[in-house]
């Protein structure tokens, strides 16, 4: 089975802290994502990256970044993070040209 | 402005009944559509997808229906069980491909002992 790991499960964290969320997928997908999920709203793509070192802006990229040095390896990052970025980030992978995504079991995050 | 749009933010079933999750779309280049089920402090799990040369595709107790004119799917579950009681996202894709997938913004199913 695909087994997407994130790193942290539950974090809080100040405004203006750095913050990094990690995610690990065990099938050598060529794709991975972040989603963030919040209520009434879905899941909205934030970054996506189809290989290492590439990168393309999701829907709602303000305020984030991410790095993709490793092929299994998928990194989500708040140079200064806000309230407003408090919500469950979601990490998936897909192989290249299907439209099912594995998820991670989530992060949630509190930005206080 | 919301590509896919799931209008019930939450249903209720009474077990062994049907539940029928709906999904709407307004983007006509949308031609593969998936559903996500998601358990609280879970990730979304694929459930079933269909293509848009098909108007349905079944699988065990779910049954996926596209209407395309209607621009219109549907999620059918039966019977249900109080194992289904969980989150159902709507997703959809205009090339097959995840880069492109636009998820609705899901709804709660409660299914009833």
């Amino acid at each position: 089975d695909v087994k997407v790991t994130q790193s942290s499960r539950y974090l809080v964290k100040r405004t203006g802290e750095k913050v990094f969320l990690e995610c690990v997928q065990d099938m050598d997908h060529e794709n991975m994502f972040w989603y963030r999920q919040d209520p009434g709203l879905g899941l909205r793509l934030i970054y996506f990256s189809y290989d290492v070192k590439m990168k393309e802006k999701g829907d709602i990229p303000e305020g984030y970044s991410v790095s993709r040095e490793k092929k299994e390896r998928f990194s989500l990052i708040l140079e200064s993070a806000s309230t407003n970025q408090t919500s469950m980030y979601l990490c998936a992978s897909s192989r290249h040209r299907t439209g099912e995504l594995f998820f991670g079991e989530g992060s949630r995050l509190t930005v206080l | 402005d919301q590509q896919v749009k799931q209008n019930s933010p939450s249903l209720s079933v009474q077990e062994g009944r049907i539940s029928i999750l709906n999904c709407d779309y307004t983007n006509s280049m949308f031609d593969y559509f998936l559903w996500y089920k998601k358990y609280p402090a879970e990730g979304p799990t694929f459930l079933i997808s269909i293509s848009s040369i098909k108007d349905k595709n079944e699988d065990g107790r779910f049954t996926v229906f596209l209407n395309k004119s209607a621009k219109h799917l549907s999620l059918h579950i039966v019977p249900s069980q109080p194992g289904d009681s969980a989150v159902y996202f709507c997703a959809a894709s205009a090339s097959g491909s995840a880069r492109q997938l636009t998820f609705g913004s899901g709804t709660q199913l409660t299914v009833l002992p």
